[in-house]
């Protein structure tokens, strides 16, 4: 079954630390997004690619990043966590057809 | 520039009732398309119902519709006979042809509906 994961699903971990989120996608989809959305609000999209090798950053200033190095994965990484990186990151695919972006799961993180 | 504007942040609704959830967008495009999104309290994102912009019928899924007036550039999501589990934020969204050539998707703000047993 084509789908689009996500892991971990919870993180909590200590300030300074460097962390990876992983995203996967099995639907073949070249383009691929991460969201950072805070509970109750909106989303706001930080990283995004259309290919392998191709990355982008989006709207929203991330001190994140992201590789591409093949199709169907696509982690995040920070480098030196902070407190104030305590989001939910979404991760998500589309098609070509519509454009309709498929969500994984999410991962709550929690730097403290 | 393209925009998406859900003026509701929050609304209460009696379970059993018809629930209509506000999205006005804003392009200067003919080709776009329209989306709703449902996110519960554990987070995940789940698609709900699409509208193209040249698409004559109002799309329909189960109990969502989507009223689209395109003179008014509204988009407007219909629950019909509302439950409990529809509670959620609920996001708008609009996907468009980017000045890169690529379809980019820019959303809503949200709106929090709460079903009252």
């Amino acid at each position: 079954e084509a789908d689009i994961y996500q892991t971990p699903r919870y993180l909590v971990i200590g300030t300074g630390k460097k962390i990876t989120l992983e995203c996967s996608q099995t639907m073949g989809h070249d383009k691929m997004y991460w969201y950072q959305q805070d509970p109750g609000m909106e989303l706001h999209l930080i990283h995004y690619s259309y290919g392998v090798n191709s990355t982008e950053k989006g709207d929203l200033s991330s001190e994140s990043t992201v590789s591409r190095i093949r199709t169907e994965h696509f982690p995040l990484t920070l480098e030196s966590a902070r407190p104030s990186h305590t989001s939910q990151y979404l991760c998500a695919s589309s098609d070509d057809r519509r454009n309709e972006q498929f969500f994984g799961p999410g991962t709550r993180l929690t730097v403290l | 520039a393209q925009k998406i504007t859900q003026t509701q942040p929050g609304m209460f609704v009696q379970e059993k009732e018809a629930v209509t959830l506000d999205c006005t967008y804003d392009t200067s495009d003919q080709s776009y398309g329209l989306f709703w999104y449902k996110q519960p309290s554990s987070g995940e994102m789940i698609f709900l119902i699409y509208q193209g912009s040249y698409d004559e019928q109002n799309a329909t899924e189960g109990r969502y519709s989507l009223n689209f007036q395109k003179a008014r550039k509204s988009a407007n999501l219909v629950i019909s006979a509302s439950q409990l589990g529809d509670s959620a934020m609920y996001f708008c969204a609009m996907s468009y042809l980017g000045g890169d050539s690529n379809y980019q998707l820019i959303w809503g703000a949200g709106t929090k509906l709460i079903i009252k047993p």
